[in-house]
């Protein structure tokens, strides 16, 4: 049984750098959902696919971060001309649903995103 | 606008006592779900249980229990006879428009 994956676990970049993270979700899930959490705080929701289609994005991913998931598998999120502002975690989450019927997600253990 | 207030930064419990983390929620959308998860030092999200806004009874998940009360929209969370293992950040959580608005979170330190 394999649950969420995520890679990098760690990153540290300067700013300015671009950074690709990469998560895989559970097998059997349609819905894939990226966050953001920092220190201190619960996580905020980024944006959220439903199979390749990006169907929602929060206001919190400005034109700098990209996200993609090309064959309703993994999905990658960019983020290019970083700054200080990005260190975080990046929590990559995946859930299954069908029709109304709503779904605990399950969540990766993380990408943390340090830059100097 | 969904939004979830955890009231309690941090809480102390001896161990294989019971213990309550506070969740106050607010939304317009007479649909949601409301969640528990737990993140240990490690920092993965752990899901520990689930209440649907319909629901008439409490959800139970082993020792944890959820405590909705739905006209005063909150949904605690009860862990009985807690262990040592149970010391880490849990959030509530609320679903609704296909996306999970967080609390700030409670770190909860079980004593020996």
């Amino acid at each position: 049984d394999t649950g969420v994956s995520q890679d990098p676990r760690h990153k540290i970049t300067k700013r300015g750098q671009n950074v690709t993270f990469r998560c895989d979700p559970i097998s059997e899930h349609n819905r894939l959902y990226w966050y953001r959490q920092t220190l201190g705080q619960g996580p905020e929701f980024l944006t959220y696919f439903q199979n390749e289609a990006q169907l929602e994005k929060s206001r919190l991913l400005s034109d700098r971060f990209s996200a993609e998931r090309p064959k309703g598998s993994f999905s990658t999120l960019e983020i290019q001309r970083t700054e200080q502002g990005d260190s975080a975690m990046y929590l990559c989450a995946s859930s299954f649903e069908a029709g109304a019927a709503s779904y605990e997600q399950y969540f990766g253990p993380g990408t943390r995103l340090t830059v100097t | 606008a969904q939004k979830i207030t955890q009231t309690q930064p941090g809480m102390f419990v001896q161990e294989k006592e019971a213990v309550t983390l506070d969740c106050t929620y607010d939304t317009s959308d007479p649909s949601y779900g409301l969640f528990w998860y737990k993140q240990p030092s490690s920092g993965e999200m752990i899901f520990l249980i689930y209440q649907g806004s319909y629901d008439q009874q409490n959800a139970t998940e082993g020792r944890y229990s959820l405590n909705f009360q739905k006209a005063r929209k909150s949904a605690n969370l009860v862990i009985s006879a807690s262990q040592l293992g149970d010391s880490a950040m849990y959030f509530c959580a609320m679903e609704a428009g296909n996306m999970l608005t967080f609390g700030g979170g409670t770190r909860l330190m079980v004593k020996p």
